[in-house]
């Protein structure tokens, strides 16, 4: 079956800098990944979609990469700020399985 | 639009009573779907609907049952419930199903079993 994986249940970094989330799949290909952000007792809120031929999408400061050879997507923040503090999520299409989600915390 | 909207947003029910979470959007997506999100393992899809009429399980369906009479509704229910079924259960909608659409989330119930 499916399984996918975000590989940091936390991730602390200062302000300004660069974040890096990583969602890695097993198990399938999908022709797409989604990625959402959940603020505490919310719904996650969709932020970006990545097709299998796309290699790079950027929406302003939220760049996310897709690397089919690896299973791998890549989800950055830069110039980051306390505001972006919250919980990321990965979801892969088909059954639109969710990984368990990265807390990032933006210390100022 | 109101969205997607939930209610309740708290439960507490004791084992073996049952009861219905109440899911609508007016967005008139077809796709409509329940996960439930429990600490460190994500959201878990419960059971979904592509269209009025049509539902189907999800990874992790036992205990719940699901209908889907209009477009707009899509009620959730415990038969009898377990303390296994305390969870965060969240409602989501979509344009259409394995499409490259977002979904649209509820704010979620918050459920106790006792």
């Amino acid at each position: 079956s499916q399984k996918i994986e975000q590989n940091s249940e936390a991730l602390n970094i200062q302000e300004g800098k660069t974040a890096t989330l990583t969602c890695n799949y097993t198990n399938y290909s999908p022709a797409y990944l989604q990625w959402y952000r959940q603020d505490p007792g919310r719904g996650p809120v969709f932020l970006l979609l990545i097709r299998e031929n796309e290699k790079e999408k950027r929406k302003e400061r939220l760049k996310v990469t897709f690397d089919t050879t690896l299973k791998q997507s890549l989800f950055h923040i830069t110039a980051s700020q306390p505001a972006d503090s919250a919980t990321y999520l990965c979801a892969l299409e088909g059954d639109m399985r969710f990984g368990a989600g990265t807390r990032l915390t933006v210390k100022p | 639009n109101a969205g997607v909207t939930q209610t309740p947003k708290f439960q507490v029910l004791k084992t073996g009573q049952s009861m219905t979470l109440q899911c609508a959007q007016d967005m008139n997506h077809e796709y409509m779907s329940w996960y439930r999100q429990d600490p460190g393992m994500g959201l878990r899809l419960i059971h979904y609907s592509v269209g009025a009429g049509i539902t189907d399980q999800g990874e992790v369906p036992n205990g719940y049952n699901v209908s889907r009479s209009t477009t707009e509704d899509f009620p959730l229910r415990l038969l009898s419930a377990a303390p296994s079924q305390t969870s965060v259960y969240f409602c989501a909608s979509s344009l259409g199903w394995r499409e490259d659409n977002e979904q649209f989330f509820g704010p979620g119930t918050r459920l106790t079993v006792l």
